[in-house]
C-alpha cells in the first residue's frame, strides 16, 4: 500500500517553462489537496478537489492550475514557471468522514531559475 | 485570513529534557492537529484534538485543545534524539467548509543542543 505518491521528487526549471506535478493515491480517497511549503512557513493550500472532475481554489492559487480527471490522481500544473514558485510541494488526501488530514506525500522540491 | 502564531520558532533540546510549544489564534477552531516533519519527508500526524479542553497523549507526547478554542499546546516529555524535526500545529476553522481545509502554523524547529 503506497499511500500518497508524488512525482517527480526533484525538478529544476527555467523561468517561463511549464511542468506538471503528479499526485497519486491508492486509498480511494475523495478529497485531494496541493500545498506549498516555503522556508520558515507553514503549509499553504494552493488548490483542492472534493471529487473526480471537481477542483477549487485554496489560499494561494495564482500561477497554478489543477485537474482531477481520475479519482486517484490530482495534477498540479505550472504554465509559466516563475522564481516565486520555487518551493516544496506536498499533496495530501483523505475521505470526507475522516475529518482530519493524515496522508501526505513526501513532497516535490521545485527550483525555478 | 486566519493565522496561527506558533512559538517558539526554534529550540534546542538536551536528551531527557521536557519540551513545550504552543499555537494561538485570534479566531476559534473546531479541530487542532499536531504534525512532525522530518527532512525530506511529508508531515506525519501526531495528535488530533476535537473538543475544547481535550487532553490527549501519544506516548511521550501530550497535547491540549485550549478551553477558549483559540489555542493548543504540545508537550514532549523526556526528549530523545529522534525527537528533532519541525513540529507544526494546524487548525480547522468552523467555516472551513465540508472540505475541512486547514490553517498551518509556521512550525517549531527542534534541534539537539551542541
Amino acid at each position: 500500500n503506497a499511500g500518497v505518491t508524488q512525482t517527480p521528487k526533484f525538478r529544476v526549471l527555467k523561468t517561463g517553462q511549464s511542468m506538471t506535478l503528479l499526485c497519486a493515491q491508492d486509498m480511494n480517497h475523495e478529497y485531494m489537496y496541493w500545498y506549498r511549503q516555503d522556508p520558515g512557513m507553514g503549509l499553504r493550500l494552493i488548490h483542492y478537489s472534493v471529487g473526480e472532475g471537481t477542483t477549487a481554489k485554496g489560499e494561494v492559487p495564482d500561477g497554478y492550475n489543477v485537474s482531477r480527471l481520475k479519482k486517484q490522481n490530482f495534477l498540479l500544473g505550472l504554465e509559466s514557471a516563475a522564481p516565486s514558485q520555487t518551493s516544496v510541494y506536498f499533496c495530501a488526501s483523505r475521505n470526507p468522514g475522516q475529518g482530519i488530514l493524515k496522508h501526505f506525500g513526501d513532497g516535490t522540491r521545485l527550483s525555478i531559475l | 485570513g486566519q493565522q496561527l502564531n506558533q512559538s517558539p520558532q526554534s529550540m534546542f533540546i538536551q536528551e531527557g529534557e521536557d519540551v513545550s510549544m504552543n499555537c494561538t489564534s485570534s479566531s476559534i477552531f473546531n479541530t487542532w492537529l499536531w504534525y512532525k516533519q522530518d527532512p525530506g519527508e511529508g508531515p506525519v500526524l501526531l495528535i488530533a484534538l476535537y473538543k475544547a479542553g481535550e487532553l490527549t497523549s501519544n506516548g511521550r507526547l501530550t497535547a491540549q485543545f485550549g478551553i477558549t478554542r483559540k489555542d493548543s499546546f504540545l508537550n514532549i516529555s523526556a526528549s530523545i534524539p529522534s525527537d528533532v524535526g519541525i513540529y507544526f500545529c494546524a487548525g480547522q476553522p468552523p467555516l472551513g467548509g465540508s472540505q475541512g481545509n486547514l490553517i498551518f502554523g509556521k512550525g517549531t524547529k527542534l534541534s539537539v543542543k551542541p
